[in-house]
């Protein structure tokens, strides 16, 4: 069974950093691509941030380049967010989703499966 | 980045129901689009990819069609357990897009 379990939220002030993780299980991670998706409360689903599998392929959502980071440690099976300069509106649950996988050589942001999510509150 | 536009926001709908939600995008995304069930306190689920491919362990009531612009999430008999809202998300191009969602309520 997939499960993806996301800690590091908190409480933070605007400027300060944050740092995410996400621990993966029930499958082979180093095949898959991973994310992370944010829903600000009461609001819809956005892309952070996404790492290819050898983490050799990595991309941002304009909203958070600059000032978050995504990695990965396949030995872990571990995904991380670093963010920093955080302003309030990066207020949000951050969810870590899985990647379906490529096919056919292609590969495309899709995902089938997301953790609970961990609740980031940047705050004065 | 491409816009994806759901309607209707909301709906009210009795058990037994067949429900439609359609989602537009801003361009042609081919058929690199997937469906989402959220419901309170509680993940994203996937329940459609590629358009109209069902994840695996997806109830058959769920369907789901289009291509280019255009595409359709259908409930053929709305149950209890599916009010919830629904979720469009493109994967043609970076950064990935959803819709705004489609909140299914009960009448």
């Amino acid at each position: 069974e997939v499960q993806l379990v996301e800690s590091g939220g908190g409480l933070v002030q605007p400027g300060r950093s944050l740092r995410l993780s996400c621990a993966a299980s029930g499958f082979t991670f180093d095949d898959y691509a991973m994310h992370w998706v944010r829903q600000a409360p009461g609001k819809g689903l956005e892309w952070v941030s996404g790492i290819s599998w050898n983490s050799g392929s990595i991309g941002y959502a304009d909203s958070v380049k600059g000032r978050f980071t995504i990695s990965r440690d396949n030995a872990k099976n571990s995904l991380y967010l670093q963010m920093n300069s955080l302003r309030a509106e990066d207020t949000a649950l951050y969810y870590c989703a899985k990647d379906i996988g490529c096919s056919g050589g292609s590969c495309y942001p899709n995902f089938d499966y997301w953790g609970q999510g961990t609740l980031v509150t940047v705050s004065s | 980045d491409i816009q994806m536009t759901q309607s209707p926001s909301s709906l009210s709908a009795s058990v037994g129901d067949r429900v439609t939600i359609t989602c537009r995008a801003s361009q042609g995304i081919s058929n690199y689009l997937a469906w989402f069930q959220q419901k309170p306190g509680k993940a994203p689920k996937s329940l459609i990819y590629a358009a109209s491919s069902l994840q695996s362990g997806v109830p058959s009531k769920f369907s789901g069609s289009g291509s280019g612009t255009d595409f359709t999430l259908t409930i053929s008999s709305l149950q209890p357990e599916d009010f919830a809202t629904y979720y469009c998300q493109q994967y043609n191009s970076y950064p990935p897009t959803f819709g705004g969602g489609t909140k299914v309520e009960i009448k």
